[in-house]
Order: C-alpha cells, then structure tokens, then sequence
C-alpha cells in the first residue's frame, strides 16, 4: 500500500494569487495524478504527473493555469495559478501501487 | 473510451435493510473496477476492486460487489445498512493494463434511517 499527505490540507486564497499544493508518498511510485473535486461533485482527472518530464493534462486543463512538478518517485506539486472564485474545489493527489490507486486526504481551497 | 454511470445520486435505506448501490461501466476493453467511499469532509477509501479474478468480490465493512460482463455492471451491496455507512460512493473503472487513469462515477450519497 502507499500513505499519501498532503499539504496544506485548505487554504483560503484571494482572487488572482496562486496556491502551491504538495503531495508526499511514502514509498516509490510510476503514476502520480491529480484530481479536483468540485462541491457536490464527482472526481476529475487533471493530468498525470510524469517523473522527469511534462505532466500529461486532461481536456480541458493547461499547463499555464496548473503546472506540475515531479522532481522523483516520491513527491509532486500541483499549482493553481491566477486563482478565480471557480477555483475552489478539494485538490486530491493520487499514487497507482500494485494495481490499485491510493489518495491523499485533499486540500480544500477556498478562493475569495 | 471508458465511462462509468451510477443510478441514483442519492439513496436512502432504513437501518438493517440491504444496501444496493448501481454501478454501469462502459469499455472496450477488459477493465478494472472499484468502489471507493468518502465520509465527510475525508478523502477517498477503497472498499474493493475487481481486477478479474473471481466476479464476486468481498470488501472491506461488509460490502461487496459482483462483476457482470453480460450487464456491464458491478454493482455494490451490503446486506444490513449501518448508520456508519452513511457517505458517498464512488464507482470507478480503468482500463486492465493500461495507463491507471481512473474515471470516477457522479458518486451516490448513502443516507440510512434510524
């Protein structure tokens, strides 16, 4: 199994910053990715985290609004960028170990 | 191209009574399949998965869920609802072998009645 953190776990942010979310694994991975989690929504792929080159993005997500970092098998970074009030969701990271697919607790951001 | 449909958003079932959740996926080749729950204001918890071995899988908190390729269906049950299983449920798929990107259901809100 894989224990995924993340930090922060929320944050309540102003119109136009940008919010750095970062995601830990305790044991080394292939797949790291992404999702958002509107209120009262399903989950949303945003782009699969590649270790050592581009994340790979999802329709309808782009680089420039949420670039991704993958420095090792480890550790990733997800950045909202030029945050607008439709930005707040819950932000999950997830890890792929042994066929099954472990979560991060979520970081809730609330952009006002 | 994979998708996953879930009846009925929200469900509502007496204490005791059997829990039927609906799960129909869609997929051109043999996929994997899970149920996750998510209590409030928590993150994602798997109860079981199917990866084809044997159609009927066992989970964890009483639930389980049986694979059937003629109704491209895997739906999940739990014989005697507990107040404790109150949550959303997610159904996802992912294609066997592939790349692990997951396709999540809408999720269904579990209520149970005292």
């Amino acid at each position: 199994s894989a224990v995924i953190s993340q930090k922060p776990s929320r944050d309540i942010c102003q119109r136009g910053t940008s919010l750095t979310i970062q995601c830990q694994v305790d044991s080394q991975v292939t797949m790291m990715f992404w999702y958002r989690q509107q209120p009262g929504q399903s989950l949303t792929l945003i782009a699969t985290a590649n270790q050592g080159s581009e994340a790979t993005y999802e329709s309808g997500f782009v680089i420039d609004k949420f670039p991704i970092s993958r420095p090792n098998l480890t550790f990733s970074t997800l950045t909202v960028s030029n945050m607008s009030p439709e930005d707040s969701s819950i932000y999950l990271c997830s890890a792929n170990s042994y066929n099954e697919q472990f979560f991060g607790p979520g970081t809730r951001l609330t952009v006002l | 191209a994979q998708s996953v449909t879930q009846l009925g958003s929200h469900v509502s079932v007496s204490e005791g009574a059997l829990v039927l959740l609906r799960c129909n996926y869609s997929s051109s080749v043999p996929p994997y399949l899970f149920w996750y729950v998510q209590y409030p204001n928590q993150g994602l918890q798997l109860l079981l998965k199917y990866t084809s071995a044997a159609t009927l899988v066992k989970g964890i908190n009483g639930f389980e869920a049986e694979f059937k390729k003629s109704e491209t269906s895997f739906h999940l049950t739990k014989p005697s609802a507990h107040m404790s299983d109150a949550a959303e449920y997610f159904c996802a798929v992912t294609e066997a072998g592939g790349t692990y990107k997951y396709i999540f259901g809408t999720g269904t809100r579990l209520k149970v009645l005292a």
